[in-house]
């Protein structure tokens, strides 16, 4: 049962674009969101995170929208660069229970030149 | 930062034998592990959560006999596929946390013959 949803499944976008990946989820009780970014035969990499507690964090050209009463999470990727081209999964987990992630389906982004 | 090591990268068995692999937090220590597998074009599912000193606690659906964990220290957990088949060839990927941060080794890719 995938308790994090995500969208859309593939992405592709030119140089210098914005990319868009969102995610949703049901438990009320997470209260922590990462991205991971995940470049192929490698373990994923933390990219940004946050809490319930902000609606936005930025960290440098990534940037994490948080919806709280619609329980809906975006990754905002600005002036997309091909070496950006990798597979990008959201992730939920509840600090109370030892940060186990449950992670979306991944979003496959490819950034053309 | 903190890094997390496993070891080995790649595994090829035969059908029927048995394969460790070795989840190490380099810089930190890690009261908790988790393992992960992921197939190909797949998202990550938690298969496990490794606790220094106890049982592991095995997601809905892992059978607790094939996949043997042992977190015998505070900076190493080991995931041992038992009797592997064709079926158990998957990416596999441990993780742990620090400062509330999960932190991801590169994944362990197992092929059985």
């Amino acid at each position: 049962q995938q308790q994090v949803k995500q969208s859309p499944q593939s992405l592709i976008v030119q140089k210098g674009g914005i990319s868009i990946i969102n995610c949703a989820y049901e438990n009320t009780a997470f209260d922590y969101f990462p991205w991971y970014q995940q470049f192929p035969g490698k373990g994923p990499a933390l990219l940004i995170a946050i809490r319930p507690d902000v609606s936005e964090k930025k960290e440098g050209r990534f940037t994490i929208s948080f919806n709280k009463s619609a329980k809906q999470f975006s990754l905002h990727i600005m002036d997309s660069q091909p070496g950006d081209s990798a597979t990008y999964f959201c992730a939920a987990s509840i600090s109370t229970s030892g940060y186990a992630l449950n992670f979306g389906k991944g979003t496959s982004l490819l950034v053309t030149p | 930062g903190a890094v997390v090591s496993q070891h080995p990268s790649w595994v090829i068995c035969k059908s029927g034998t048995s394969v460790k692999i070795e989840c190490r937090s380099l810089d930190f220590q890690a009261t908790t592990m988790f393992w992960y597998r992921q197939f190909p074009k797949q998202s990550l599912m938690l298969m496990a959560t490794s606790n220094e000193g106890s049982k592991a606690t095995y997601e809905q659906g892992v059978e607790k006999d094939k996949f043997l964990i042992n977190h015998a220290s505070l900076t190493l957990s080991t995931l041992t596929v038992t009797s592997a088949h064709p079926e158990d060839s998957s990416f596999y990927i441990c993780s742990a946390i620090t400062i509330g941060v999960g932190v991801f080794g590169e994944g362990s890719r197992l092929t059985v013959l």
